[in-house]
């Protein structure tokens, strides 16, 4: 078992619809988690990072469930631009340095 | 202020040579982490640097080896090339954290290296 999976998707989506991504990870003593976005060919970019009490930006909302080990992330209002391949990265120990990646989930949205 | 820059964009090699992938961190940063993505996976941990010393090192064979200089840039070396090292390899730096905290704050990504080995 993967120590982060995440589903694959694709999710196809007409714009405007509300879509939520889930990653679980599999070490009860992971600590700090983030949400990345990557477009196709580039650079994963930070999307926003996870609190424990949940935190939203903007149409974008990112929650933690620590009892069931995952975190979730909706998109409100999906937008054309917000087609991409959505990231979770979990880091098991803040004072070492290793940080691990699902293999993303795929969203398309259409018009 | 310039983003992670990292250099070169793209490197064709054959198998049995070596790499030297380079990295400058963001300004005021003094982490810098390495990372190989295949395509349809998740970027995969190689290393991680924090003021000079290796803080974090992923499941790869000891063909890669990485170093961290004085102004925190960062040198990726690969040796013996296999076909399956072909990858985009990815360089991210963080601030670090205090007191040994290094992987509370986000990492920000360098544009890549795209290596082909033939």
């Amino acid at each position: 078992r993967k120590e982060v999976e995440q589903d694959p998707g694709p999710f196809n989506v007409p714009e405007g619809a509300t879509v939520a991504f889930n990653c679980t990870y599999s070490n009860s003593a992971s600590q700090s988690f983030f949400w990345y976005r990557q477009d196709c060919r580039k650079e994963p970019k930070l999307l926003m990072s996870v609190y424990s009490s949940g935190n939203e930006d903007g149409r974008f909302t990112a929650q933690l469930n620590r009892a069931s080990q995952y975190i979730s992330l909706l998109i409100r209002d999906s937008k054309l631009s917000d087609s991409a391949t959505y990231l979770c990265v979990v880091n098991f120990n803040t004072n070492a340095g290793k940080s691990t990646f699902g293999d993303g989930t795929t969203l398309t949205v259409k018009p | 202020d310039a983003g992670v820059t990292q250099s070169p964009t793209h490197l064709i090699k054959t198998r049995g040579q070596h790499v030297t992938l380079r990295c400058s961190p963001i300004s005021g940063h003094k982490s810098v982490s390495w990372y190989q993505q295949v395509l349809g996976q998740g970027p995969q941990f190689i290393f991680q640097y924090y003021e000079k010393e290796e803080r974090g090192r992923g499941n790869f064979p000891d063909r890669f080896s990485a170093r961290q200089f004085p102004n925190y840039s960062s040198e990726l070396n690969v040796n013996a090339l296999l076909l399956g090292d072909s990858a985009l390899y990815l360089c991210a730096s963080s601030r670090g954290g205090q007191g040994g905290r290094l992987n509370n704050q986000p990492q920000h990504f360098g544009d890549g290296t795209r290596l082909s080995i033939l």
